[in-house]
């Protein structure tokens, strides 16, 4: 059974950096891109980053670019998000979600969320 | 940035109803649309990928149409288990945007 569990949310300063990460079990992690993806609580979902399979590339929205970064450890099944300069407004649920298809974009198996709370 | 725009924002329809939710394009995205579930509290889960593909396990219930800016989902008869808002996503290119979201209710 395929299993995405993230962890490293919570309560930060404007300004302040936090990593979340996602460990993967159930499927060959090292054969798949990974994605981040965010909620504002009770509004819709925002692409934020993706990563191939091996690390080597990523992409981000525009919203996150230069503050935020992806990267993968494949010997620990584990993707991770490096966020900085966080800004109020990243104030969500940050999913990781496995993509279904070399980066395809099709999200097939999502994590349960970690809230991240940016506030003084 | 592709935006994706979806109707209505809310439904509300009888057990065994069929439900229609649309999704629009800004530009052509062939057929690059996915539809995701999501129950409060919850994960969202993919429900149709390409368009008209039902992932392996979703009831039959479900289906999915369109091609091109204009894309339908349909329940053909509502459950009570189907309360859920669902998005639209495109995946024709980066960044990979959602439409707003349809939430579905029991009347």
């Amino acid at each position: 059974e395929v299993q995405l569990v993230e962890s490293g949310g919570g309560l930060v300063q404007p300004g302040g950096s936090l990593r979340l990460s996602c460990a993967a079990s159930g499927f060959s992690f090292s054969s798949y891109w990974m994605h981040w993806v965010r909620q504002v609580p009770g509004k819709g979902l925002v692409w934020v980053s993706r990563i191939n399979s091996d690390g080597t590339s990523t992409s981000q929205a525009d919203a996150v670019k230069g503050r935020f970064t992806i990267s993968r450890d494949n010997a620990k099944n584990t993707v991770y998000l490096q966020m900085n300069s966080l800004r109020v407004e990243d104030t969500a649920v940050y999913y990781c979600a496995r993509d279904y298809q070399f980066g395809s974009g099709t999200f097939d198996n999502w994590g349960q969320g970690t809230l991240v709370t940016v506030s003084s | 940035d592709i935006q994706m725009t979806q109707s209505p924002s809310s439904l509300s329809a009888s057990v065994g109803d069929r439900v229609t939710i649309t999704c629009q394009a800004s530009q052509d995205i062939y057929n690059y649309l996915n539809w995701y579930q999501q129950k409060p509290g919850k994960a969202p889960k993919l429900l149709i990928s390409d368009t008209s593909n039902l992932k392996r396990g979703v009831p039959s219930r479900f289906s999915g149409s369109g091609s091109g800016t204009d894309f339908t989902f349909t329940i053909s008869s509502l459950h009570p288990e189907d309360i859920a808002t669902y998005y639209c996503e495109q995946y024709d290119s980066l960044p990979f945007t959602f439409g707003p979201g349809t939430t579905v209710a029991i009347k």
